[in-house]
């Protein structure tokens, strides 16, 4: 069965920029499999940043942005800040209306 | 812009039916601009996706849980609901309604607008 895949951790320091993936076990992200960004803190419910690959939900900053790089969805943050400090989880479109999220990439900043 | 609100027990025993409603607020149930989901998250884990169901009744379930789940909508109250039948206690978990907003007929995510979400510990 396919599964998504995302780092499990991943770091950047403060003011540096950072690309998370998300991949297929088997097969390439498209498009057309519409990736979807979230960021979570503890505690709290998740925040949508991206869908549709690349289109920022409201009022997310323009330092987060969306795409396709290769064979995987990517979500790049420019300027990393303190609070950025998060779970990370994308999700894909399985076609015939279900969703698979991935495993989720904790990033620290320091 | 919407608002939803998870609603329903905390505390559910085995083998029985866990329930909960989602309040839609902001918007419309019976829009057809979008789908409205469920998703799960247990402690200390990812996301999980439930399922997802349309005004007109139409769902789409995890396969993995197609077996053992139900969501219904009732637009009357603009509310939106999830059964899970024969829990245990991997079924423990935050459980979150959001929208699946709809773009020319195309689900474009599987979640914009997020519930807080609601704790359900399954235990005896």
């Amino acid at each position: 069965q396919t599964v998504v895949t995302q780092e499990p951790s991943f770091s950047v320091s403060p003011g540096g920029t950072v690309t998370l993936t998300c991949g297929f076990s088997s097969g390439s992200v498209s498009t057309n499999n519409y990736p979807s960004w979230y960021q979570q803190t503890p505690g709290l419910a998740p925040r949508t940043l991206i869908y549709s690959t690349n289109t920022r939900s409201s009022g997310v900053p323009d330092r987060f942005s969306g795409s396709i790089l290769g064979n995987k969805a990517a979500l790049t943050i420019t300027g990393a800040q303190a609070d950025d400090e998060s779970d990370y989880y994308c999700v894909l479109y399985m076609g015939s209306g279900i969703w698979m999220f991935g495993g989720g990439t904790k990033l620290t900043v320091l | 812009q919407l608002q939803l609100q998870e609603s329903g027990p905390g505390l559910v025993k085995p083998s029985e039916t866990l329930s909960l409603t989602c309040t839609v607020s902001g918007g419309s149930s019976s829009s057809s601009s979008y789908y409205w989901g469920w998703i799960r998250q247990p402690p200390g884990k990812g996301l999980e996706w439930i399922g997802s169901i349309y005004y007109t009744r139409s769902t789409y379930y995890n396969p993995s849980l197609k077996s053992r789940v139900i969501i219904s909508v009732d637009t009357s109250k603009n509310q939106f609901s999830l059964k899970v039948n024969s829990v245990t206690a991997a079924d423990t978990a935050v459980y979150y309604c959001s929208s699946l907003p709809m773009v020319r007929g195309v689900l474009i995510t599987a979640a914009d607008s997020w519930g807080q979400g609601t704790l359900v510990t399954v235990s005896s």
